[in-house]
């Protein structure tokens, strides 16, 4: 069975803060890893994926992620939040014939 | 052109009522799916649909019948509405093959039984 954990549950950063949001999955063999955003009152939207290759990857909006595989992790980063990234962000796995499971998410909050 | 589109998009009822809410895609993919968004914001998947095949959640109450008329629709229909019902259904789709695993999401539909 596969799992993902995101234990910031909400996270509170002014403008020009770094941001680090933490996942870590479980799953044995070889996954498809994603995070998604949604802003407030819409839909989710793809930031960034991971499938295979380079390890640090790169999304829309200054966000990037990297995958660690000994730690089951894959963390999103952004070197300077801006009020605009305030929304909900979800790390997702997809393990083999799995569908894609969702963490529980975490709100980010931009002060400006 | 919107790419995955649900509708209504917002749905009020009463208990014991029966809705349906549509999902329609345009990006030609084989698998669709259903999301329930809960109050916490948690998502969990709810169906997935690939080329006729269902497969079902067994934690979803048999209330929930998905219907597919062909590959790009997948509706949701709900029988018997019940408080916990409550929550905002999203429509998914995602290619087969090399990106399988990245849903495009629609805007959701917020389901209120009162």
């Amino acid at each position: 069975a596969q799992s993902v954990s995101q234990h910031n549950h909400h996270v509170i950063l002014s403008e020009a803060a770094s941001l680090e949001l933490g996942c870590n999955y479980s799953y044995g063999g070889t996954v498809n890893l994603f995070w998604y955003v949604q802003y407030p009152g819409q839909h989710l939207q793809l930031l960034l994926k991971y499938f295979s290759g380079d390890p640090l990857v790169k999304g829309i909006k200054g966000f990037e992620a990297e995958f660690i595989k000994s730690k089951f992790s894959f963390n999103l980063r952004k070197p300077s939040v801006q009020w605009s990234d305030t929304a909900e962000y979800f790390c997702a796995v997809k393990g083999g014939a799995n569908n894609l499971f969702f963490g529980t998410g975490t709100r980010l909050t931009v002060i400006p | 052109d919107t790419a995955v589109s649900q509708t209504p998009k917002y749905l009020v009822t009463q208990m014991g009522n029966d809705k349906s809410i549509k999902c329609e895609q345009n990006l030609g993919h084989d698998t669709m799916y259903w999301y329930k968004q809960d109050s916490k914001k948690f998502l969990k998947i709810m169906f997935s649909y690939n080329n006729k095949e269902l497969i079902i959640n067994e934690t979803v109450p048999n209330r929930f019948s998905p219907k597919s008329p062909d590959k790009a629709h997948l509706n949701l229909h709900i029988n018997s509405l019940e408080l916990g019902d409550s929550a905002v259904y999203f429509c998914a789709s995602s290619p087969t093959g090399g990106s399988a695993g990245e849903l495009f999401f629609g805007e959701g539909s917020r389901l209120t039984v009162l």
